[in-house]
């Protein structure tokens, strides 16, 4: 079974400044998508950066990219330039190409200090 | 982009009342439609998996008869909450997929209180 986690439960950063997120994820396949997800006070998920698992490229959305690394299994997410705006809960999530079911991760609050 | 609507937005009955939630995609066939309850947070914790005319697929643990799920057009979906408990108080969310390689789109959710 695959599993997603995510072992920061609170993270701060200052307005401006850079943040990481972690993810790490375990999966027998080869053939994946991983995702990130944004939660914010609203509680709508919107999504955030998406990664297909054959494309060795890191994605970038603006000022979101991912640090992809297959062998170990991580998906970090780097938020530049924060913003009030970005904070939210944070999740990561997987699925396989072949299926369709999103496993997600316990989430990672995010705050942003001004 | 697609958008998927969520009704209603909050729902507050009483116990042993039973209460439907809508999902409906706006602009695009959902074949696959998912039910989440998530606990203040917490992560979404998948209930169950819904295809266009199939039965849905429950996740373990999850009471079928108590979470009734119709998905019974590409753009629409139901969860019924059938003799609802104050346990049963949480936030709901649903998510429509048109296929692995179109993503996902989540519904705003639904506020659930059993008083």
């Amino acid at each position: 079974a695959q599993t997603v986690t995510q072992s920061q439960p609170e993270m701060s950063v200052q307005e401006a400044e850079t943040v990481t997120l972690s993810c790490t994820y375990d999966t027998s396949e080869s053939d994946y998508y991983l995702f990130w997800y944004k939660q914010p006070p609203s509680r709508q998920m919107i999504l955030v950066i998406r990664q297909e698992a054959y494309k060795q490229q890191n994605a970038t959305e603006n000022r979101f990219s991912v640090n992809f690394q297959k062998a170990a299994k991580s998906f970090s997410l780097k938020i530049s330039d924060s913003q009030l705006g970005d904070a939210a809960m944070y999740f990561c999530a997987f699925t396989h190409r072949h299926g369709n079911k999103l496993v997600f991760g316990a989430g990672t609050i995010l705050r942003v200090k001004s | 982009g697609a958008v998927v609507s969520q009704h209603p937005s909050w729902v507050i009955c009483k116990s042993g009342t039973s209460v439907k939630i809508e999902c409906r995609s706006l602009d695009f066939q959902a074949t696959t439609m998912f039910w989440y309850r998530q606990f203040p947070k917490q992560s979404l914790m998948l209930m169950a998996t819904s295809n266009e005319g199939s039965k849905a697929t429950y996740e373990q643990g999850v009471e079928k008869d108590k979470f009734l799920i119709n998905h019974a057009s590409l753009t629409l979906s139901t969860l019924t909450v059938t003799s609802a408990h104050p346990e049963d108080s949480s936030f709901y969310i649903c998510s429509a997929s048109e296929g692995i390689n179109y993503g996902y789109t989540f519904g705003s959710g639904t506020r659930l209180t059993v008083v």
